[in-house]
């Protein structure tokens, strides 16, 4: 299948500051990337969709003022949190497509520790 | 709203047994439907992606089915191995989105 990487694997920020997570697809061009998040022992959470080019679409509860999300290419897409404080600790992860509902492809996440 | 179960949530079983995870689902009006593995603290790698068209579908010793109308999805493995112990993940495409389940955690016993 396709790859999609996603880096850093795991990072680990002061309360207060950013963070910048990139994905990228390395063998095909993705049309759409979406982001998402993961509680332990729990589902992935969508948080938004972006597309080449034009803004995110945010999922509803998501602070789009905080999890600021840029796809400047057809094979980049960066979230950057904003002002991180501990409850944004979590696993983050991305997902590629290069086609609208085709196969989804996803990074190996990213585990975000905010002290 | 789609809504994903997938039962049951937690089995082991030992090594040489076949598997059979559910996946269920509310919504039929579904373009495809994706199983993926996930192993702790790593992302998702896909294992097969049926289109709504499709009833089964075969990777190796994974098989998938789909029945679309009545919402279910059932994921085969057979000849389990140590190395199947992970957590599968069943995702639902419609329009785009992908919702998923909480998963099946499968741990394999040598």
């Amino acid at each position: 299948g396709a790859v999609v990487s996603q880096h850093p694997s795991w990072v680990i920020c002061k309360s207060g500051t950013s963070v910048k997570i990139e994905c990228r697809s390395l063998d095909f061009q993705a049309t759409t990337m979406f982001w998402y998040r993961q509680f332990p022992k729990q589902s992935l959470m969508l948080m938004a969709t972006s597309n080449e080019g034009s803004k995110a679409t945010y999922e509803q509860g998501v602070e789009k003022d905080k999890f600021l999300i840029n796809h400047a290419s057809l094979t980049l897409s960066t979230l950057t949190v904003t002002s991180a404080h501990p409850e944004d600790s979590s696993f983050y992860i991305c997902s590629a497509r290069g086609a609208v509902n085709t196969e989804a492809f996803f990074g190996q996440g990213t585990r975000l520790t905010v002290v | 709203k789609q809504e994903v179960t997938q039962i049951p949530a937690a089995l082991s079983v030992p090594e040489g047994e076949n598997l059979v995870l559910n996946c269920s689902f509310t919504d039929s009006a579904i373009y495809n439907l994706q199983w993926f593995r996930q192993d702790p603290g790593k992302g998702l790698t896909s294992l097969l992606l049926i289109q709504s068209s499709q009833r089964e579908q075969t990777s190796g010793r994974l098989n998938a089915s789909l029945d679309k109308s009545s919402g279910r999805s059932t994921l085969y493995i057979a000849a389990s191995q140590p190395g199947d112990s992970a957590t599968y993940l069943c995702a639902v495409n419609g329009n785009n989105r992908l919702a998923f389940g909480k998963g099946n955690q499968v741990v394999v016993i040598p």
